[in-house]
């Protein structure tokens, strides 16, 4: 049973465009989201998190928005640069440190 | 602040052997949780480990085990290695394990790559 999801394998973007990232989740106990990056053969770097009483946390380039009726979390990358191609992460946790992650995104900025 | 560091990076094994691998979490950080990444399942939550007590436990078999020092410091252990068990196995490190941001953020070090022949 897959409790976060990323339905897009993959997406592609222009350099200097928005990136949306989406990710969804079917536990109601999760209270803390996180977004990951990560290259290959190294491990994930944190980029972004939010608590489940905020919609919105923005960090530089990156704002995560979370709609909790609809069990929605969305990572925006603007502007996108060739940087930022990776695989990206959603995770989500109901308590302490367990970390459930979705499948990853693998994010192609074209310059 | 020197990041999470972990060894070895990488490491070959044959059926039925036993594995060891060591986490050196962020100064400071007393939680440490293990994770397992394969092409299949993806990224899955071993266990998690603070002032030297397991705190959560993942669905995976009794052979992996782990534990904690006194000085933060986690090891892992696979016991009777299965082909199924090569994976990248990645520790991170938090400051208390909970209580949302500053506090449960999780930061991963570079993993240890296990290859089962």
């Amino acid at each position: 049973d897959q409790q976060v999801k990323q339905n897009s394998p993959s997406l592609s973007v222009q350099e200097g465009r928005i990136s949306i990232l989406n990710c969804d989740y079917t536990n109601s106990m999760f209270d803390y989201f996180l977004w990951y990056k990560k290259y290959p053969a190294e491990g994930p770097t944190f980029l972004i998190s939010i608590s489940s009483i905020k919609d919105k946390n923005e960090d530089g380039r990156f704002t995560v928005f979370l709609n909790k009726s609809a069990k929605h979390l969305s990572l925006h990358i603007v502007p996108s640069q060739p940087g930022d191609s990776a695989v990206y992460f959603c995770a989500a946790s109901p308590y302490g440190n367990k970390l459930v992650f979705g499948a990853g995104t693998i994010l192609r900025v074209k310059s | 602040k020197a990041g999470v560091t972990q060894t070895p990076r990488y490491l070959i094994k044959t059926r039925g052997q036993q594995v060891t691998l060591s986490c050196s979490p962020i100064s400071g950080h007393r939680s440490v949780s293990w994770y397992q990444q394969t092409p299949g399942q993806g990224l899955q939550f071993l266990f998690e480990y603070f002032s030297e007590t397991q705190r959560n436990k993942g669905n995976f078999p009794g052979r992996f085990s782990g534990r904690q020092f006194s000085n933060s410091r986690s090891e892992m252990n696979v016991s009777t290695l299965e082909l199924g068990d090569s994976a990248l196995y990645l520790c991170a490190s938090s400051l208390v394990g909970s209580g949302g941001p500053e506090l449960g953020t999780q930061y991963f070090g570079p993993g240890t790559r296990l290859l089962v022949l």
